[in-house]
């Protein structure tokens, strides 16, 4: 059974770091895409971006909104991915739901986490 | 950026009722379109993928259409169990995009 269960969320101040991670089990984890969602309270889901298996030379691409500040890594040894989120916004506030690919269906965001949420507040 | 336009936002219904969720992508995303649903409080659960290819485990009552830049989604006869909120992606390219959101609820 595929299994993303994600931690590290909390309440952090403005202009301060977190770093989320996203363990999994289930599946051969290094063969896959993973990627971060988002959702703000009562809102709607934001994708923040994915990063690609090391045989895909293992790139990570971004939303406009967290590109530059936000950074997608993953430990194939471990078969967890992390979001490392600097610089953070009170909009950054969200629930955080991670992802993983599968080939059938080919989606890339076919299994999800429980989600953790994130508050930036002063 | 492709924009993901989804309508109705809000939608009262019966249940026994047959309901339509459209969404509408900017530029034409081919078939590359996904469904969710997602319950207050859960995770969103993938529904629909390539526009109409129900996803294993999914009522029949479920179905998906479209191609190019108009999609629905259709449930056949509304049980008590979909009243939730749904949502469409596009995952042509990046950046992916969600639509707003249709928020269904029991009449």
């Amino acid at each position: 059974e595929v299994q993303l269960v994600e931690s590290g969320g909390g309440l952090v101040q403005p202009g301060r770091s977190l770093r989320l991670s996203c363990r999994t089990s289930g599946f051969t984890f290094g063969d896959y895409v993973m990627s971060w969602v988002r959702q703000a309270p009562g809102k709607g889901l934001e994708w923040v971006g994915f990063i690609r298996s090391n045989a895909y030379g293992g790139r990570a691409e971004y939303a406009a909104s967290v590109k530059g500040r936000f950074i997608i890594s993953r430990d194939d040894s471990e078969s967890i991915a992390y979001l490392q989120m600097d610089s953070l916004k009170i909009e950054d506030t969200a629930v955080y739901y991670c992802a993983s690919q599968t080939l059938v269906p080919a989606t890339l965001l076919s299994n999800w986490g429980q989600g953790t949420l994130v508050t930036v507040s002063s | 950026a492709i924009q993901m336009t989804q309508s109705p936002s809000y939608l009262s219904a019966y249940v026994g009722d047959r309901v339509t969720i459209t969404c509408r992508a900017s530029q034409g995303i081919r078939s590359d379109l996904v469904w969710y649903q997602q319950k207050p409080g859960k995770a969103p659960k993938l529904l629909i993928y390539d526009a109409s290819s129900l996803q294993t485990g999914v009522p029949s009552r479920f179905s998906g259409s479209g191609s190019g830049t108009d999609f629905t989604l259709t449930i056949s006869s509304l049980q008590p169990e979909d009243f939730a909120t749904y949502y469409c992606l596009q995952d042509y390219n990046y950046p992916y995009s969600f639509g707003q959101g249709t928020k269904l609820e029991i009449k």
